[in-house]
């Protein structure tokens, strides 16, 4: 069965640097996400991606965070400055279409931030 | 913020138990999903309900719907250690908007 890709799995960087997080969602998807898990808590949206354009943010997507497809293949998260409360699993997912596709999730990339 | 409560938190049964889980909301959702999710791996999709009072059933699990669409619940029958992980419920208030997650449930089944 096709997967949704992440690189790294790990990453450990200092306080204030950038980092991105990059995903290769399913070829033939539509709709490209990105959520985060902070240990113990609660999976949480960050932003959806649809037509080269942000559809819908969360609060936590602030001017902090951008996101970008730079290719056919590669959908990106950038975190232009890192805080320590940034430290999280952040997980890229895809669809196919909108409504209520099912979501396909990567193994996530765990983000460290020191 | 629309809040998804799963109950319990955790859950600890013997091989051959039946178990169900909770996912309530004070909130109307247009549809709810169950993810399981393994340790360091993304959530895996299980089931989408859409309809209120809809049952949809895989292998031995069950799951259903509230009437009103606020809540949901999963049962699974003759639990076997294969089905131990982190059960999450996600719903969206619109289709095609972002998932609100639940904090899980984390079943454990020994043998």
């Amino acid at each position: 069965e096709p997967e949704v890709t992440q690189t790294p799995s790990h990453q450990v960087t200092q306080m204030g640097q950038e980092v991105i997080l990059r995903c290769v969602p399913i070829s033939n998807h539509l709709y490209f996400y990105w959520y985060r898990q902070i240990l113990g808590q609660k999976v949480e949206f960050l932003v959806s991606f649809y037509n080269n354009e942000i559809s819908e943010k969360s609060e936590i997507f602030d001017d902090q965070f951008s996101v970008e497809r730079p290719d056919g293949s590669n959908f990106t998260l950038k975190i232009r400055s890192t805080k320590l409360e940034d430290s999280a699993m952040y997980f890229c997912a895809s669809s196919r279409g909108g409504g209520n596709e099912k979501l396909f999730f990567g193994s996530g990339t765990q983000l460290s931030v020191l | 913020t629309q809040l998804l409560e799963q109950s319990p938190q955790f859950l600890s049964i013997q091989e051959g138990e039946n178990l169900t889980v909770y996912c309530n909301s004070s909130s109307v959702f247009s549809s709810l999903q169950w993810y399981r999710q393994e340790p360091g791996e993304g959530p895996v999709l299980l089931v989408t309900v859409v309809t209120g009072g809809e049952v949809k059933k895989l292998k031995r699990l069950t799951f259903q719907f509230g009437d009103a669409r606020k809540d949901s619940s999963l049962h699974i029958t003759a639990a076997q250690p294969g089905d131990t992980g982190l059960y999450l419920c996600a719903g969206a208030r619109q289709a095609g908007t972002a998932l609100i997650f639940g904090k899980g449930t984390t079943l454990s089944v020994s043998s």
